[in-house]
């Protein structure tokens, strides 16, 4: 089972920031949480991942809650391109934790 | 590089068969797992593996072998093929955790008729 819960979908105008909420109650202290996104029937893409800071790379940024239950992936500047699901994941260290469930993600649509 | 390596891309088959879909990395990662994804759902994972020699079940496991011979090969086995593994497959790997991303294959579909 998934370990974390997504609304289905959001919207947002292209070159406004899109806000991506993600729930992970159940983290434990050693897991990463992680954000892939999919672009119709393609493989998922990774963009970011977190353990406890804040990250931010070229694609995106991570916020994650002071008691980690909960991150948000912003893209700062959506642009069409950027329609896709996205998938919040929460990934162990080892064995049977270090496996990578998706669930279903949200679907996010940028509008003209 | 070549990445994750899934063949082949396409492939047909009748019910009862039996067929092996091949996954290869050559990044040296110790992580590998397949995926199986149908229309309107996301990914749900089948099998994984942490290292040579060691495999685990995912969510979906029935109807489908793995094994870890090698740390670049994850080959899937179908045994006897069902209509209701019709479905694109994903291979994927991945450094140890927290050091990077996934890599995905580029999926392969599969009809079962």
């Amino acid at each position: 089972d998934a370990k974390t819960t997504q609304p289905p979908s959001m919207d947002c105008a292209e070159g406004r920031a899109a806000n991506l909420p993600c729930n992970h109650s159940t983290i434990s202290g050693n897991e990463y949480v992680y954000w892939y996104r999919q672009i119709h029937s393609q493989g998922p893409q990774y963009i970011i991942h977190g353990l406890k800071n804040n990250e931010t790379n070229e694609m995106a940024s991570l916020i994650i809650t002071e008691d980690r239950k909960s991150s948000t992936l912003i893209l700062p500047h959506a642009t069409l391109r950027d329609t896709a699901v996205y998938y919040c994941i929460v990934r162990g260290l080892t064995g049977a934790n270090s496996k990578l469930t998706f669930g279903k993600g949200i679907t996010l649509s940028v509008r003209p | 590089n070549a990445g994750v390596t899934q063949t082949p891309k396409f492939q047909v088959l009748k019910t009862g068969q039996s067929m092996t879909l091949q996954c290869a990395q050559d990044m040296n990662h110790e992580y590998m797992s397949w995926y199986r994804q149908d229309p309107g759902m996301g990914l749900r994972l089948i099998h994984y593996s942490v290292g040579a020699g060691i495999t685990d079940q995912g969510e979906v496991p029935n109807g489908y072998n793995v094994s870890r011979s090698t740390t670049e090969d994850f080959p899937l086995r179908l045994l006897s093929a069902a209509p209701s593994q019709t479905s694109v497959y994903f291979c994927a790997s991945s450094r140890p955790v927290g050091t990077g991303e996934l890599f995905f294959g580029e999926g392969s579909r599969l009809t079962v008729l």
